[in-house]
């Protein structure tokens, strides 16, 4: 069954180092999402994106943030300059397009920043 | 604005049902889910429902919808140990450009 996956699957990094997490979405889907989930708390969306553009994105999305699909399968999010906060579970999801609504979620990589 | 509430703890008994309850205040949404998280891991798709059922169910799984009160209901039969995990309700609406969480229920399952 085909599915999302996400490298690393566990990142260490100091405090103002870049970061970028990578995801291979599910081949045919066209909506690729970031979400992240800080250690006991709920999960939270970050930003969606559709034909090579941001559709969405939430009030966490800040100008640290972006988001990039380099090529045909990639899809990435990358940290400018990490905080202490931005610790936590960052997950892709995708969805096909044409009324197929459920996201698939990958695995998901955790972020320690130090 | 849309929010998606969750009692935060269930304990049960091996053998006996769980139900997981959520409510939602988006009427607009019209895929609602349930996903499953064990420690350390990922997010499991359990199931779903379109806004237009009342009722899903799968194996030991029954989701019941109450779309008036907006409430999601998710029942476990014969709850295994195994099931121990954090329960999420989530929801999406047409255009579905993002998913709205709950807090999560963490099912405590005795032996």
């Amino acid at each position: 069954e085909p599915e999302v996956t996400q490298t690393p699957s566990h990142q260490v990094t100091q405090m103002g180092q870049e970061v970028i997490l990578r995801c291979v979405p599910i081949s045919n889907h066209l909506y690729f999402y970031w979400y992240r989930q800080i250690l006991g708390q709920k999960v939270e969306f970050l930003v969606s994106f559709y034909n090579n553009e941001i559709s969405e994105k939430s009030e966490i999305f800040d100008d640290q943030f972006s988001v990039e699909r380099p090529d045909g399968s990639n899809f990435t999010l990358k940290i400018r300059s990490t905080k202490l906060e931005d610790s936590a579970m960052y997950f892709c999801a995708s969805r096909l397009a044409g009324g197929q609504e459920t996201q698939y979620f990958g695995p998901g990589t955790r972020l320690l920043v130090l | 604005g849309e929010d998606v509430e969750q009692s935060l703890f269930l304990s049960v008994r091996e053998g006996d049902s769980s139900v997981i309850n959520c409510t939602y205040t988006d009427s607009s949404s019209t895929y609602l889910y349930w996903y499953k998280q064990e420690p350390g891991a990922g997010l499991q798709l359990l199931t779903y429902i379109f806004s237009n059922m009342d009722m899903k169910q799968d194996q030991r799984l029954t989701v019941l919808l109450n779309k008036k009160d907006k409430h999601l209901s998710l029942r476990i039969a014969d709850t295994q140990t195994g099931d121990s995990a954090i329960y999420f309700c989530a929801e999406t609406h047409t255009g579905g450009f993002k998913t709205i969480f709950g807090a999560g229920t963490r099912l405590f399952v005795k032996a």
